[in-house]
């Protein structure tokens, strides 16, 4: 059964802070790794993640890969309110035509106070 | 650019009534998604379609049941709706080796 752990559950910090999210996981098959910051509705897309030690970055948001201790880091650099959300981390496994399941952790929320 | 839209936002139910939600995407993907979200559980797998006209079970398919009437259209049926199916749940849609985008999700309440 495929796997995903995230940690810290939740996070209080003030702006301008930076924060680490971590995500381990155990998964059959495994393809890649996503991140996903959800607030009121949609979990909307931050990162995919396919190789280890390739750093993607989008602004002060950055995330690498480790395929060999098979877990995950999402930072997060003098965070502003707007960063208040929940984080989600997802593997996803090759299940025939070109899908991919994903499987999800549990989410980190972070809430950034003034 | 409307991406994945769910109808409807919210519903209540009575248990044992039945309901289709609807999932509607238009960026041609071919692959997409039923989730349920909870709390404290995360997002779950509920049912999912590689292609149109192939559909499969997730990790929590039981009292539910799926179509996927065509590419853009996967609809997702509670025959005899329980309290225990009261939750948000997320349609989502993929391109091959792409991200999920999900729909804004709807709110169902079964008393």
């Amino acid at each position: 059964e495929d796997k995903v752990v995230q940690s810290p559950l939740s996070l209080v910090v003030h702006e301008g802070d930076t924060v680490t999210l971590n995500c381990s996981y155990e998964v059959t098959n495994f393809r890649s790794l996503l991140w996903y910051k959800q607030e009121k509705k949609a979990p909307t897309f931050l990162f995919m993640l396919t190789s280890s030690g390739i750093e993607k970055k989008s602004g002060r948001l950055s995330s690498i890969l480790d395929k060999k201790e098979l877990f995950s880091i999402l930072n997060i650099t003098a965070t502003q309110t707007g960063d208040s959300a929940i984080y989600l981390c997802a593997v996803t496994r090759a299940s025939g035509a070109g899908s991919y399941q994903l499987t999800f952790g549990k989410g980190t929320k972070l809430s950034v106070i003034p | 650019n409307a991406g994945v839209t769910q109808t409807p936002k919210f519903q209540v139910l009575k248990t044992g009534q039945s309901m289709t939600l609807q999932c509607a995407q238009d960026m041609n993907h071919n692959s997409m998604y039923w989730y349920r979200q909870d709390p404290g559980m995360g997002l779950r797998l509920i049912y999912y379609s590689a292609s149109e006209g192939t559909t499969d079970k997730g990790e929590v398919p039981n009292g539910y049941n799926v179509s996927r009437l065509n590419k853009r259209e996967f609809s997702l049926r509670l025959e005899s709706a329980a309290p225990s199916q009261t939750s948000v749940y997320f349609c989502a849609s993929s391109g091959i080796s792409q991200p999920q985008h999900f729909g804004d999700g709807t709110r169902l309440s079964i008393l």
